[in-house]
């Protein structure tokens, strides 16, 4: 699976965008892009996730780059609760072995 | 949704006993399952991926004999720690993949200390 690089910690304002940025430079033709997040304590919650194109849900907007070496993980309004560690996995999404390998993430703190 | 059932969410022991830990796929028929670790601080660290019917692959390092994992159903996967000691205290998160391949959900993790 393609290792991904994620900048350690990022604070945002309540109520503004949240822009996590992700590098996957060696990801494969056939690897999705997942965003999991994990509140203190608790396991990993399922954000978005998106192979070539845009993905937009509830929660959040997933921008992938036309090179798929990059994406973008947008909250559009932060709130005190997406205080979290968000992380960015590439994984192969068909593949019955396909493991979620996860990195260091990015600490999100949001703030009043 | 498809939702994990991770039990127990925290438990303690002494050292050299043993503990079973159950993850459960509620909804879902869960064809592969993973268990993970997590140490304070740390990001979540793969331990073995098990998949229905078949024996569990271990990732480098990790002991097989100390980690037990059993896929005894579709819906159901343990691990068990033998003979535990304080540096397995950690955090353990398992997570399960349907048949559809449709993504992975995580159970709600167990705080086992080992005292």
């Amino acid at each position: 699976d393609a290792k991904t690089t994620q900048p350690p910690s990022m604070d945002c304002a309540e109520g503004r965008a949240a822009n996590l940025p992700c590098n996957h430079s060696t990801i494969s033709g056939n690897e999705y892009v997942y965003w999991y997040r994990q509140i203190h304590s608790q396991g990993p919650q399922y954000i978005i996730h998106g192979l070539k194109n845009n993905e937009t849900n509830e929660m959040a907007s997933l921008i992938i780059t036309e090179d798929r070496k990059s994406s973008t993980l947008i909250l559009p309004h932060a709130t005190l609760r997406d205080t979290a560690v968000y992380y960015c996995i590439v994984t192969l999404l068909m593949d019955s072995w396909g493991k979620f390998q996860f990195g260091a993430g990015t600490q999100v703190v949001v703030t009043p | 949704g498809a939702v994990v059932s991770q039990h127990p969410s925290r438990v303690i022991c002494k050292s050299g006993t043993s503990v079973k830990i159950e993850c459960r796929s509620l909804d879902f028929q869960a064809t592969t399952m993973f268990w993970y670790r997590q140490f304070p601080k740390q990001s979540l660290m793969l331990m073995a991926t098990s998949n229905e019917g078949s024996k569990a692959t271990y990732e480098q390092g990790v002991e097989k004999d100390k980690f037990l994992i059993n896929h005894a159903s579709l819906t159901l996967s343990t691990l068990t720690v033998t003979s535990a000691h304080p540096e397995d205290s950690s955090f353990y998160i398992c997570s399960a993949r349907g048949r559809q391949g449709t993504g992975y959900t995580f159970g709600s993790g167990t705080r086992l200390t080992v005292v």
